[in-house]
């Protein structure tokens, strides 16, 4: 069964400075990789998404992800953070040879921005 | 704004009671989801549908059915609701055949 890891489950980082959040996801096929963001008492929010060709992908608010097929990972960047981007990020995989619509999600990690 | 509502916001509740949330949706999507959200354990899937009456269990559904007689609505009733089952519960629809997801704002459910 396919399994999402997210390796850190809180990353504290000063305003300003470059963050990376880590995924990995177990081999598949074929998948659609995913990383939704939600603010402190809100629903989550669509992020980026990779679903095929360039293996960068941008998404809002300045994040980027890039797909690495041979190490199975999905990370997300940003090279300067502000203090608004505090919120839990969670990295998630579609996995389309299971036949059916399952996405299955990372614990999450928790984004700290220090002033 | 993909036109997701979930009611009530906040709940608490006694052990053994029976509860229901409620998803609504306003486009007619025909996959959608009920999960839960914990601590440490990301989103866990616990139901989902693929069009009405159509029904599926996903990862932690012991406690929990589902159900689906209108496109726009998708019901989650805990039977017989436990202190285990104190959560935030989250509806997401699925907009196309990648499955990118879009979620309500999330039910507080506290039992007590």
């Amino acid at each position: 069964a396919q399994s999402v890891t997210q390796l850190d489950s809180q990353v504290p980082v000063f305003e300003e400075a470059p963050v990376e959040l880590r995924c990995n996801y177990s081999s598949s096929v074929s998948v659609y990789l995913f990383w939704y963001v939600q603010y402190p008492n809100q629903g989550l929010q669509l992020l980026l998404k990779y679903l095929s060709g360039s293996t960068l992908v941008k998404g809002i608010n300045g994040f980027e992800a890039e797909f690495n097929k041979s190490q199975t990972s999905f990370h997300l960047r940003k090279p300067s953070v502000h203090i608004s981007d505090t919120a839990e990020y969670f990295c998630a995989v579609s996995d389309r040879s299971t036949g059916g619509f399952k996405t299955i999600f990372g614990a999450g990690t928790r984004l700290f921005v220090k002033a | 704004d993909a036109g997701i509502t979930q009611s009530p916001r906040h709940k608490v509740t006694e052990t053994g009671t029976p509860v229901t949330l409620r998803c609504h949706q306003t486009e007619n999507h025909r996959y959608m989801y009920w999960y839960r959200q914990d601590p440490g354990h990301g989103l866990r899937l616990i139901h989902y549908s693929y069009g009405v009456k159509d029904t599926d269990k996903g990862e932690v559904s012991d406690g929990y059915s589902v159900s689906r007689s209108k496109t726009e609505d998708f019901l989650l009733t805990l039977e017989s609701a436990t202190s285990s089952q104190t959560s935030v519960y989250f509806c997401a629809i699925s907009i196309d055949s990648t499955d990118t997801q879009y979620f309500g704002p999330g039910t507080r459910l506290t039992v007590l």
